[in-house]
């Protein structure tokens, strides 16, 4: 069973640049999440989606976006890029929505803003 | 919102037990934990649900106080393999609210 991918691993893009991020979930796994790992901050939440609706949203200005398809893919985008968005982004799915379900990781897209 | 978790590091050697803590200032609806290896995504490990307790591994297992908003992971008779971060993570509710990861808490273990 094919695990959660996401591609690219690694990007490096330009201050004011757009970017957007892919995930494909475990097959038949409609939950997607999705976070921004850094070290200072860790861990934090931008996402959820399952049925292709946003079910939750993170505290993160308008510039980050993200949708899902029919398929359950995800994507992100993240508009006007900043120094300060350089993180790992990691894609999450779940069987279900709710967290009775846990959560398999991504390994996630190196982003880099220079 | 983010929960708090204890000790932010620890340093162990094989065979050796640890406890790592997880406090939250919000009601819990259920409890997540995750471990992360350096350069590595974070492995699902287990979940707790409110009223109840489950176990994930033979030798890791934890505990959830819904009253004192609480959950601790035991780790007992470490391995190499143990070393990593490990996070925990929560959610108010089961499909409202954000799902919040903790703090980290990063676990080496050495010979």
């Amino acid at each position: 069973k094919a695990g959660v991918t996401q591609t690219p691993r690694y990007l490096i893009k330009t201050r004011g640049q757009q970017v957007t991020l892919s995930c494909s979930p475990i097959s038949g796994h409609r939950s997607v999440s999705w976070y921004q790992q850094t070290p200072g901050q860790g861990l934090q939440f931008l996402f959820e989606y399952f049925s292709e609706t946003q079910r939750n949203k993170g505290n993160f200005p308008g510039r980050f976006s993200g949708r899902q398809f029919s398929n359950s893919r995800s994507e992100m985008n993240v508009s006007t890029l900043e120094l300060g968005d350089s993180a790992l982004y990691l894609c999450a799915s779940s069987a279900r929505q709710g967290t009775n379900y846990g959560y398999t990781f991504g390994s996630g897209t190196r982003l880099t803003v220079v | 919102q983010q929960p708090v978790q204890s000790p932010q590091a620890v340093i162990l050697r094989e065979g050796e037990d640890a406890v790592i803590n997880c406090s939250s200032s919000k009601a819990l609806y259920s409890v997540h934990w995750y471990r992360q290896k350096h350069g590595e995504a974070p492995v699902f490990l287990m979940i707790l649900l409110k009223g109840g307790e489950q176990k994930g591994h033979d030798k890791i297992s934890a505990s959830f106080n819904e009253k004192k908003q609480q959950s601790s992971l035991y780790l007992t008779a470490s391995q190499l393999s143990y070393s990593g971060t490990y996070f925990c993570g929560t959610r108010g509710s089961n499909t409202g609210n954000q799902f919040y990861f903790g703090t980290g808490t990063s676990l080496t273990v050495i010979p």
